[in-house]
């Protein structure tokens, strides 16, 4: 089935540096993937989504680039900031093989930024 | 912003009592799922619905919980007999047509 990783349980870094969240996944369908982002009690936002390889895809200064050949959607910020403190998740969905849509999700990377 | 609602916030209920908690999604979008986050932040696909019909679920769904969606009427989930294990978040979603899923605020559910 399929499969979702990543490898950062914890990541803790200081406010102006940048920071890089490892994804990587298996499937044997296309791949759809997205990067979700959950603050402290409230529910995951959509961050980004790709389908499409070698492509960048930004937003809210987060970016990312989906890797078919190496499997990858590594979630990338140049200049964090105390309110990008939050869960990070990976997520892989089933759509393009002709199912549902549901979400496999990573185990999540817990990011603090400190001052 | 996500404009999926879930109630209650926190249900509290003792070994063996029924727990029910109710998703209103989106406006116009079609799929509705459900996902149970543990304390170890992990997710799990528990059941999905498009227009009133389950479209995948799996098997401890089948046996302890029940979902439905009615049409006009909230989507519920309901576990049978609570268990310890079933605290966790429970968070349901809505899939617009572009593979976008929307999460509410989830229901957290302690079983005592």
């Amino acid at each position: 089935g399929d499969s979702v990783t990543q490898t950062e349980g914890l990541v803790t870094l200081t406010k102006g540096l940048p920071v890089m969240l490892n994804c990587t996944y298996q499937t044997t369908y296309s791949p759809f993937l997205f990067w979700y982002v959950q603050h402290l009690n409230e529910a995951p936002k959509l961050l980004l989504k790709s389908s499409t390889d070698n492509k960048r895809t930004e937003h809210q200064g987060f970016y990312a680039t989906l890797h078919k050949s190496s499997s990858s959607f590594h979630l990338q910020k140049s200049s964090v900031q105390l309110s990008d403190s939050a869960l990070y998740f990976c997520a892989l969905s089933d759509f393009t093989g002709g199912l549902s849509g549901k979400l496999t999700f990573g185990e999540g990377t817990q990011v603090t930024v400190i001052s | 912003n996500s404009k999926v609602i879930q109630t209650p916030r926190y249900l509290v209920k003792g070994q063996g009592q029924k727990a029910k908690m109710r998703c209103i999604p989106e406006k116009g979008h079609p799929v509705v799922f459900w996902y149970q986050q543990n304390k170890n932040n992990e997710f799990k696909f528990l059941i999905n619905f498009q227009n009133q019909e389950v479209l995948q679920q799996i098997d401890m769904t089948e046996k302890r919980f029940s979902a439905e969606c009615p049409s006009n009427s909230p989507c519920s989930l309901e576990i049978q007999s609570s268990e310890a294990g079933d605290s966790a978040l429970y968070l349901c979603a809505s899939l617009r047509d572009n593979y976008e899923q929307y999460f509410g605020p989830g229901t957290r559910l302690t079983v005592l």
